[in-house]
This record gives C-alpha cells, sequence and structure tokens, in this order.
C-alpha cells in the first residue's frame, strides 16, 4: 500500500513562530520531497533528500530548513515566515524508476 | 528548458468521454504521469506511461502517447462528478531528476 503521511493537516502560526511540519512513509522509498502548492497552481519543487542526504535545494529561503532524521522521515522547520508562504506543503516519495507518491499537504497560513 | 503545457479548463457532461491533452519537450523522457487532485487534498497518481508504450488502459482511463509529436492524452470514458477536479499532466526528467508539471486542467462534470 501506497503512503505518505502528512502532519499538521492544518497550520496557523505568525511570522515570529518557529513550527515544523512532518511527513512520513514507510515503503522503503529512498528520494523525498519537498514541495510548495499556491491554489490551482502546480507544485513547485523546494527540497529533495536521496538516501537520506540533501540533493536539490531549488534556491529556498533559508527560513525554510529542511532535514530527514532517518529514511521514513523528511521535516521542514519554518522560521520566520512571510505572508506570501501561505500554501498548501506538500511531500512525496518513491523508489528507483517509480512514481512520485504525494501525502495530502499541510494547509499553512502565515498571519 | 524542459515544458509541459496543457489547456486550462474542460467541461463535459456525466456520462461523456473527457480527453485531456498534454504537450511536453524533455526528449530524455522516461515516465509521464498523470495526477488528479481534488479541492483540498494533495496529489493522487492516477496513471503513467513508460516512454516506450503508445497506450496503456486502466478501468475507465486510457492513455495514448505519441512520442514523435510528444503528446500525451488521459481519455476518461463514462465521466462523472466525482471525476470533477485538476489533472496535472507531469514529465519525469532523467536530465534533472525533478517532476516537470504542467498548469493543470480543471475538469469540470456537469450533471
Amino acid at each position: 500500500d501506497t503512503e505518505v503521511t502528512q502532519t499538521p493537516k492544518h497550520l496557523v502560526m505568525g511570522m515570529t513562530n518557529k513550527k515544523s511540519l512532518k511527513c512520513e512513509q514507510h515503503m522503503g522509498h529512498r528520494a523525498m520531497y519537498w514541495y510548495k502548492q499556491k491554489a490551482k497552481k502546480p507544485p513547485e519543487l523546494m527540497f529533495v533528500y536521496s538516501y537520506e542526504k540533501l540533493s536539490i535545494n531549488e534556491s529556498v529561503p533559508s527560513r525554510f530548513s529542511p532535514e530527514c532524521p532517518n529514511s521514513s522521515l523528511l521535516n521542514l522547520h519554518l522560521h520566520a515566515l512571510q505572508p506570501e508562504d501561505s500554501a498548501l506543503y506538500l511531500c512525496a516519495s518513491r523508489s528507483e524508476n517509480q512514481p512520485q507518491h504525494f501525502g495530502d499537504g499541510t494547509r499553512l497560513s502565515i498571519l | 528548458g524542459e515544458d509541459v503545457e496543457q489547456s486550462l479548463f474542460l467541461s463535459v457532461r456525466e456520462g461523456d468521454s473527457s480527453v485531456i491533452n498534454c504537450t511536453y519537450t524533455d526528449s530524455s523522457s522516461t515516465y509521464l504521469y498523470w495526477y488528479k487532485q481534488e479541492p483540498g487534498a494533495g496529489l493522487q497518481l492516477l496513471t503513467y506511461i513508460f516512454s516506450n508504450m503508445d497506450m496503456k488502459q486502466d478501468q475507465r482511463l486510457t492513455v495514448l502517447l505519441n512520442k514523435k509529436d510528444k503528446h500525451l492524452s488521459l481519455r476518461i470514458a463514462d465521466t462523472q462528478t466525482g471525476d470533477s477536479a485538476i489533472y496535472f499532466c507531469s514529465d519525469f526528467s532523467s536530465n534533472t531528476g525533478k517532476l516537470i508539471f504542467g498548469q493543470g486542467t480543471t475538469l469540470q462534470v456537469k450533471p
């Protein structure tokens, strides 16, 4: 069964807060991804981890800090975000030569 | 650079067939995917096709690939109101290791 679990589903935070988004998969996938998606637009790639090492950073501002503590878990630490950072944040994972599977996302609102 | 294009909107009547079209530019494509996104949800992998295939059928879904013209289509037979969603065509680029998304086609199904 393919499942990527993201928590929390919704998050509201002020611009001075620090929070974290969590993503978990137990499918043995060795590549994990963070995307940002604005309403009615395609997802935009932020980070890629391959075998627990950061392999792609799409010039994301440092107020977003990814972390991959183990092969099943991916975090996105948030600090001093701006209102324009309000979006749906999607996590995905894949194994070699297979499709990416997405979680349901965390809807983030910055006050 | 690599690009994926698709029309933005399609409206059909319940019971009719829907055809969503997509074109891509990447000559190194290995897999091409169709994702479905319902309001407030993440991306659901609908189906995918390997670049050396011409057609793939999966229940009500038929994917056609014209590799010469770099044209991909998704046909949904007997379209239901539950098929109303945004459909993203995407191409996995083996050059960059990234998934390239089209802008998404909003499918509206009228009863």
